[in-house]
């Protein structure tokens, strides 16, 4: 069965770039595309972007200046950097699996990155 | 974008009672709808993928129909651990978006 796994720093301060790890086990990250979603605590859910193993990403138009994601398909891992971060960038941070059409059908645990001084 | 809203907010339930969870999309989005089920401190898990179509291991009780902007999740005899809250979300035009989450309390 598939596995993800966020890693990074939990406390990231203002202005700077929050930087996150998925790693994907059980399955070879060459196919699909692989997402990044966010969640402040007690709120609901938000679409970060995505990449395709072959480096085509698709990001949400509300942080598309800040985000870039990319792909190491020779560690079967994908990365997030979001970038000018602020207390309203605090939340959990979810990779998944994107399966046919942009179905997320399996999640990482997620990681609380928290912003603050 | 398209915006689903998703009615009750929040609901409270006696176990082994029928529950309904509604989901309605801005704009028709076809059978691009998936639900997912988020327990407290767990990350999402699918259960309901392309409007009715069960995810490998959930419970039979779990449901999904619906079509072009209005779609519903049942649960049918609603056990203990079905106490969390449930997403629906759509894929059918970017940015992919969220309904805001109905949170089922279990008497």
């Amino acid at each position: 069965q598939v596995r993800l796994q966020e890693s990074g720093p939990g406390l990231v301060k203002p202005s700077e770039t929050l930087s996150l790890t998925c790693t994907v086990s059980g399955g070879y990250i060459s196919t699909y595309f692989w997402t990044w979603i966010r969640q402040p605590p007690g709120k609901g859910l938000e679409w970060i972007g995505d990449i395709y193993y072959s480096g085509t990403t698709r990001y949400n138009p509300s942080l598309k200046s800040r985000v870039t994601i990319s792909v190491d398909t020779s560690k079967n891992q994908f990365s997030l950097k979001l970038t000018s971060v602020t207390t309203a960038d605090t939340a959990f941070y979810y990779c998944a699996r994107c399966m046919g059409s942009n179905v997320l059908d399996y999640w990482g645990q997620g990681i609380l990155v928290t912003v603050s001084s | 974008e398209v915006v689903l809203t998703q009615v009750p907010d929040s609901q409270s339930v006696t176990p082994k009672e029928k529950v309904t969870i509604t989901c309605r999309a801005s704009q028709s989005i076809g059978t691009n709808l998936h639900w997912y089920q988020q327990k407290p401190d767990q990350s999402p898990k699918l259960l309901i993928k392309y409007a009715s179509q069960s995810f490998s291991g959930v419970p039979s009780r779990f449901s999904g129909s619906g079509s072009g902007t209005d779609f519903t999740l049942t649960i049918d005899s609603l056990e203990p651990e079905d106490a969390a809250t449930y997403y629906c979300h759509q894929s059918s035009s970017l940015p992919i978006t969220f309904g805001q989450g109905t949170r089922l309390e279990i008497k």
